[in-house]
């Protein structure tokens, strides 16, 4: 199947300071990409979707300020958590979806974020 | 939107027994994937249902979803160890969407 990679896996930063995450699709062109946010002991919840070349769509509750996405690319996708706290420690997820097939959905590995 | 239940919330087990995950759709489903995972690690893709009635099965694991497609179970025959973990069913019209997990635990 399709390959996502996530860079970092895991990252730790201080409060107050911005943190980038990367989804790139390595061996297919993404349209759309996917962000997600998994909290312990709960399940993945949307935060955003992105089209390449176009602004994100977010979810209800999230603030896209604080949740900066940029899809500059059919291959890479990057969310910035900007001046993190630490309610913003969770795993993130992205997916990138294939222009062929159509609503074939893929995952990355995921970042842990950990803001102190 | 796609509003996905899943039940039980959490499973313990006996190693060697039987286990069936449920999956609930508010909407008829087009496309209905199971996923495994756990916390802090990737999404491991089990198995993808489209068609009322479809079955599928992998190893120990066996998925179906109703002719209705509104709702799919998940099988486990004979759980391992390495069977536990969390287990996702998602959806999607446009995105996809995740039901809420179920926690499973095999005791050895």
């Amino acid at each position: 199947g399709a390959v996502v990679s996530q860079h970092p896996s895991r990252v730790i930063c201080k409060s107050g300071t911005s943190v980038k995450i990367e989804c790139r699709s390595l061996d297919f062109q993404a349209t759309t990409m996917f962000w997600y946010r998994q909290f312990p002991k709960q399940s993945l919840m949307l935060m955003a979707t992105s089209n390449e070349g176009s602004k994100a769509t977010y979810e209800q509750g999230v603030e896209k300020d604080k949740f900066l996405i940029n899809h500059a690319s059919l291959t890479l996708s990057t969310l910035t958590v900007t001046s993190a706290h630490p309610e913003d420690s969770s795993f993130y997820i992205c997916s990138a979806r294939a222009s062929v097939p159509y609503n074939e959905q893929f995952f990355g590995p995921g970042t842990r974020l950990t803001v102190l | 939107s796609q509003e996905l239940e899943q039940s039980p919330q959490s499973l313990i087990v006996q190693e060697g027994k039987n286990l069936t995950i449920n999956c609930t759709s508010s909407k008829t489903l087009y496309g209905l994937y199971w996923y495994k995972q756990k916390y802090g690690e990737g999404l491991i893709f089990l198995m993808m249902l489209q068609k009322g009635g479809e079955e599928k099965s992998h190893e120990k694991i066996t998925a179906k979803l109703d002719e209705k497609k509104q709702q799919s179970s998940l099988h486990i025959t004979a759980s391992q160890p390495s069977h536990a973990g969390i287990y996702l069913c998602g959806a999607h019209l446009y995105d996809m969407r995740f039901g809420a997990g179920t926690r499973l635990t095999v005791k050895p």
